[in-house]
């Protein structure tokens, strides 16, 4: 299995463009969390999916902030318009259940917002 | 207000000896808890776990041990080895509802 899967690793944009970030979870798993990574606040769970659906977005600092699940292979995290202070490390998981379940995570994906 | 904290951004250990690192808790709904290690520009890969109703969990050369009255959990590592450097994230979860919540981790570096 190649694991979690996240485009693009690194993405560089300027203050007020629209961010997409994406994410392919493993095969089978009926759960997608995005964590985002920061200095001052460490992993910080953003939003997360049980079989395509939202159950909390509790997380999701603001409107600028969406996410959607279209199916069972795919998430998107889109953030528009960017600033500066979503610079940060956008991770995505994914786990079979959800409690006592590990979660197995991408890469992540660097964004700079200049 | 942080709900899983890990007081000590660093920790510099000798290689052959034991590494310690600590995590606190705050919420007491919190009843499943994860080691996870990161090498720099990866994912969080999982380490070892421990269910609230445990108090030692062991696998191979890493133990977790949690005090549920102090909430408290720490991770041993022994002995430690040059790839045991990385950063170790403590987190936690309650009930199967929510999705975890992470410390700010420890980097942990081992010397030769």
């Amino acid at each position: 299995d190649a694991g979690v899967i996240q485009s693009p690793r690194h993405e560089v944009t300027e203050m007020g463009q629209e961010v997409t970030l994406r994410c392919k979870p493993i095969s089978g798993h009926d759960y997608l969390f995005w964590y985002r990574q920061t200095m001052m606040r460490g992993l910080e769970l953003l939003i997360y999916f049980n079989n395509n659906v939202p159950i909390d977005d509790s997380g999701m600092p603001e409107d600028r902030f969406s996410a959607k699940m279209p199916n069972a292979s795919f998430s998107t995290l889109k953030i528009q318009p960017s600033e500066p202070r979503d610079s940060a490390v956008y991770f995505c998981a994914s786990s079979p259940g959800l409690e006592g379940d590990t979660q197995y995570f991408g890469p992540g994906t660097r964004l700079t917002v200049l | 207000d942080q709900q899983v904290k890990q007081n000590s951004p660093s920790l510099s250990v000798q290689e052959g000896r034991i590494s310690i690192l600590n995590c606190d808790y705050t919420n007491s709904m919190f009843d499943y808890f994860l080691w996870y290690k990161k090498y720099p520009a990866e994912g969080p890969t999982f380490l070892i776990s421990i269910s609230s109703i445990k108090d030692k969990n062991e696998d191979g050369r890493f133990t977790v041990f949690l005090n549920k009255s102090a909430k408290h959990l720490s991770l041993h590592i022994v002995p430690s080895q040059p790839g045991d450097s990385a950063v170790y994230f403590c987190a936690a979860q309650s009930g199967g509802a929510d999705g975890l919540t992470f410390g700010k981790g420890t980097h942990l570096i081992i010397q030769p």
